[in-house]
């Protein structure tokens, strides 16, 4: 099965700095990749996903660039804010299969 | 909130009593998963279901059972609880393009 790895596990960042998040996946049969936020005692949210079609998707302050060939996608947060604090899942699978494969999460503070 | 509500919220039960999870929507989505939440391991499919009466397992599902009776409920059981199945539960549905949306969450203790 997909085995994704998440990098890094915390992250901690000034309140206007840019902030990066990485994943790698394992299984070249993946094409779609979904990045969640979560806050503390939430549920999971989608906040942008990229399919393998393209190689950047940008969301106002919200980008993920993907490198199919390297097997890895990024999450970029630019200007960050304090209420970017919380924790950020990647996640890998197949449009139309029947799972998605999470990586581990990073914990994001962001400081005023 | 993609209509999709969880119940109980919160549950503390012993080991080895039996425990049912409830997710309900509103939206008539056809696919629904049972993810679980614990620190280290980000979010792991138990069980998921394509349809009424149609489920399949998913990594972790060893120790659960479900059952889809009608379109909109789908629940997750636990016929004999054990400490390691304290944590949180997530149901999800799919939408048509493969996003998935998440319940609230059911945070289980087991003691």
């Amino acid at each position: 099965g997909e085995n994704v790895e998440q990098h890094p596990s915390t992250l901690s960042v000034q309140e206007g700095d840019s902030a990066v998040i990485k994943c790698t996946y394992s299984d070249s049969a993946s094409n779609y990749f979904p990045w969640y936020k979560q806050e503390l005692g939430k549920r999971p949210q989608l906040i942008i996903d990229i399919r393998s079609n393209v190689g950047e998707k940008k969301d106002q302050r919200i980008a993920v660039t993907l490198n199919k060939t390297a097997k890895h996608f990024s999450l970029h947060i630019t200007e960050t804010q304090p209420e970017d604090s919380a924790v950020y899942f990647c996640a890998a699978g197949e449009t139309g299969a029947n799972n998605l494969f999470f990586g581990t999460g990073t914990r994001l503070t962001v400081i005023p | 909130d993609a209509g999709i509500t969880q119940s109980p919220r919160h549950k503390v039960t012993e080991t080895g009593t039996p425990v049912t999870l409830r997710c309900h929507q509103t939206e008539n989505h056809r696919y629904m998963y049972w993810y679980r939440q614990d620190p280290g391991h980000g979010l792991r499919l138990i069980h998921y279901s394509y349809g009424v009466k149609d489920t399949d397992k998913g990594e972790v599902s060893d120790g659960y059972s479900v059952s889809r009776s009608k379109t909109e409920d789908f629940l997750l059981t636990l016929e004999s609880a054990t400490s390691s199945q304290t944590s949180v539960y997530f149901c999800a549905i799919r939408e048509r393009a493969g996003e998935l949306f998440f319940g609230e969450g059911s945070r289980l203790t087991v003691l």
